[in-house]
């Protein structure tokens, strides 16, 4: 599969601390993507990070990849009320513009 | 402001009749995906097409399902006949692609439209 799987699933944290969320997959990839998805809308792209990066930034979002294992990470830090929403990563493999995302992970951060 | 149009947002349908979804994807994007969100299967990868053509449909069940881009503005997911198993959200989202690169910037989606058939 070249899908991602997200790790964990479910995520309940209290407001101000951090989210971290995991993400493997099983072929070489382009790049791999992050969005998130509020209940009933759309997904929002987050955050794209290459091949050749170990790690990218974005506001209060910091993206790792470990291409060795075939994993990235998501940590949200100062979690906010409004982050509360779904969290998917999604890979690109070379050669072809498939977009193949994992199952999830539900974050709720209690105010 | 540039965004993916769905239509409609929401459908409920008997069982055996014909659905038609339809996806504006945003101007000058060449990469288009429709995508299937269930709560036990998750993100379903569809179909997806580039500069209209399509690439790989792999993901749609071939008896009853078919995608096709008449032209650059309009993408449609038919489901004839539908079935109860169909119901779900379905999304389209599109993002422009280097010619003979992979997607490497990020998709935009649409809101989606939720299919009801009973």
């Amino acid at each position: 599969s070249q899908q991602g799987e997200e790790d964990p699933q479910a995520l309940s944290i209290q407001e101000g601390e951090n989210a971290t969320m995991n993400c493997s997959y099983k072929t070489s990839i382009n790049n791999l993507q992050w969005y998130r998805q509020n209940s009933g809308r759309g997904l929002v792209h987050l955050i794209l990070i290459r091949s050749n990066e170990r790690e990218k930034h974005s506001g209060r979002l910091r993206v790792t990849l470990d291409t060795s294992k075939k994993s990235s990470s998501l940590l949200i830090t100062a979690s906010r009320a409004a982050d509360t929403a779904s969290y998917f990563c999604a890979t690109v493999h070379y050669g072809n513009n498939r977009l193949a995302f994992g199952k999830g992970n539900q974050v709720v951060v209690i105010p | 402001d540039a965004r993916v149009t769905q239509t409609p947002r929401h459908k409920v349908t008997e069982m055996g009749q014909e659905v038609t979804m339809r996806c504006q994807p945003i101007l000058g994007h060449n990469t288009v995906f429709w995508y299937r969100q269930t709560m036990m299967q998750g993100l379903e990868l569809l179909a997806y097409f580039r500069n209209r053509a399509p690439l790989d449909d792999s993901g749609m069940p071939k008896d009853r399902f078919s995608a096709e881009m008449p032209d650059a503005t309009l993408a449609t997911l038919k489901i004839q006949p539908s079935e109860p198993r169909d119901s779900a959200v379905y999304f389209c989202a599109s993002g422009p692609t280097l010619r003979n690169a992979g997607l490497n910037t990020e998709a935009f989606f649409g809101q989606g439209t939720r299919l009801t058939v009973v």
